[in-house]
């Protein structure tokens, strides 16, 4: 079952900060993190294991409530180039497919 | 190096025509995936592959049949495209162990 992105659009100012929120009716073993910019491909931003265990960019930072089955993605002092439009993906540790469901999307628009 | 490569950027279809699309890696990955995004749904799973010679479904697989006859190389066909089947196509790869993906340029499908 896809997860639940909130909000699904949020627009903001240079140098505010923004919480994109990632919400699961099963259990995780992992919530990553991706930004898409319109016409490209998705870009990897972050990874959340379960166990507390994270990969990703210095600039970015979430959180992973495994008793919740949410993650949330924390942007700090927003730049022009932090638009674009944010997924998570959930996996489960159901055989080893490492397969990923992924949000329909949080926009996020960065003005000057 | 490449990375993740796909084979055509754009493409035009029929009702009834068929085609194949290529991914192509050079990053010496297992595991393989073929999504569809349409506007405000996220990204969907069609077929994914865990090594060479193996093939299994995703969240939506009708209408789509994949091959993975050598390790670098995915393939997804339409045997007969519909008109719902106009979508962007990603193809995706991961072998770490932190299953961060690395997705492909993408391919823009319209089936008139």
């Amino acid at each position: 079952q896809q997860p639940v992105q909130s909000p699904q659009a949020v627009i903001l100012r240079e140098g505010e900060d923004a919480v994109i929120n990632c919400s699961s009716s099963k259990a995780l073993y992992s919530v990553h993190w991706y930004r898409q910019k319109h016409g490209e491909a998705p870009v990897f931003l972050m990874i959340l294991l379960k166990g507390g265990e994270q990969k990703g960019h210095e600039k970015i930072s979430a959180s992973f409530n495994e008793k919740k089955q949410q993650s949330s993605l924390y942007l700090t002092a927003s730049q022009l180039s932090y638009s674009g439009t944010y997924f998570c993906g959930t996996g489960s540790r159901s055989g080893s497919a490492r397969q990923l469901t992924f949000g329909s999307g949080t926009q996020l628009t960065v003005l000057p | 190096n490449a990375g993740v490569t796909q084979t055509p950027k754009f493409r035009v279809l029929k009702t009834g025509q068929s085609m194949t699309l290529l991914c192509a890696q050079d990053m010496n990955h297992e595991y393989m995936y073929w999504y569809r995004q349409d506007p405000g749904m996220g990204l969907r799973l069609i077929h994914y592959s865990v090594g060479e010679g193996t093939t299994a479904k995703g969240e939506v697989p009708d209408g789509y049949n994949v091959s993975r006859l050598k390790k670098q190389n995915f393939l997804l066909g339409l045997e007969s495209a519909a008109p719902s089947q106009t979508s962007v196509y990603f193809c995706a790869t991961t072998g770490s162990s932190y299953n961060e993906q690395f997705f492909g340029p993408g391919t823009r499908l319209t089936v008139l």
